[in-house]
């Protein structure tokens, strides 16, 4: 099983869509996770931390099942600006490891 | 706005030159990364420092050498590279204290080899 799974996408989906990313994780000790967004051709971004069941920032919201070893991304009412590669980032000591990460296309 | 620098923004080298790329972050951070991303991967760690010492190396070839000569800037200098090696290379860095991971990245370095 790799250290960090996620969905392939890419997702397609219309403006004020809401869409789910989905991460696993084979590292049962992990304590925190990261959502990073990458733009093409730019560095990664950290979109949010999760220390414990979940985290929500405006119209993004994430959750952790430690159970499943499942970290999850919701955005809500997507907008155009939100085209991006989303990236499950899961700590390994003073190391990140990186999903392969899930691309995300809003469209008109 | 990031607050890491990295420069040059684009290099373009052949595989004789010896080169370097420069990281600085005014964050006050005590850790510094090296990664290198292929287009459409996700970023690979290549080095990571810890108050200023060399923590941890991922097998990465001699050709690669990192230095850190203070605790804002991070430098990786390139000599003898392949064509292979052409990539973007990030900068990162990070709190040590209270177990915080989270890392901020430098808009890149993006290598030609030629």
């Amino acid at each position: 099983r790799k250290e960090v799974e996620q969905d392939p996408g890419p997702f397609n989906v219309p403006e004020g869509a809401t869409v789910a990313f989905n991460c696993t994780y084979s590292n049962s000790a992990s304590q925190s996770f990261f959502w990073y967004r990458q733009d093409c051709r730019k560095e990664p971004k950290l979109l949010m931390s999760v220390y414990s069941s979940g985290n929500e920032d405006g119209r993004f919201t994430a959750q952790l099942n430690r159970a499943s070893q499942y970290i999850s991304l919701l955005i809500r009412d997507s907008k155009l600006s939100d085209s991006a590669t989303y990236l499950c980032v899961v700590p390994r000591g003073r190391a990140l490891t990186f999903g392969s990460g899930t691309r995300l296309q809003v469209q008109p | 706005d990031t607050e890491v620098t990295q420069t040059p923004k684009h290099l373009v080298m052949g595989m004789t030159n010896k080169k370097s790329l420069k990281c600085e972050q005014h964050m006050g951070h005590r850790a510094m990364y090296w990664y290198k991303q292929k287009a459409k991967k996700p970023p690979e760690l290549m080095f990571v420092y810890s108050y200023e010492k060399l923590s941890i190396n991922e097998s990465v070839p001699s050709r690669f050498s990192p230095e850190c000569p203070n605790s804002s800037l991070l430098n990786l200098h390139l000599h003898a590279l392949q064509p292979e090696d052409s990539a973007l290379y990030l900068c990162a860095s990070s709190q040590v204290e209270r177990g915080e991971y989270e890392q901020y990245f430098g808009p890149g370095t993006r290598l030609t080899v030629t």
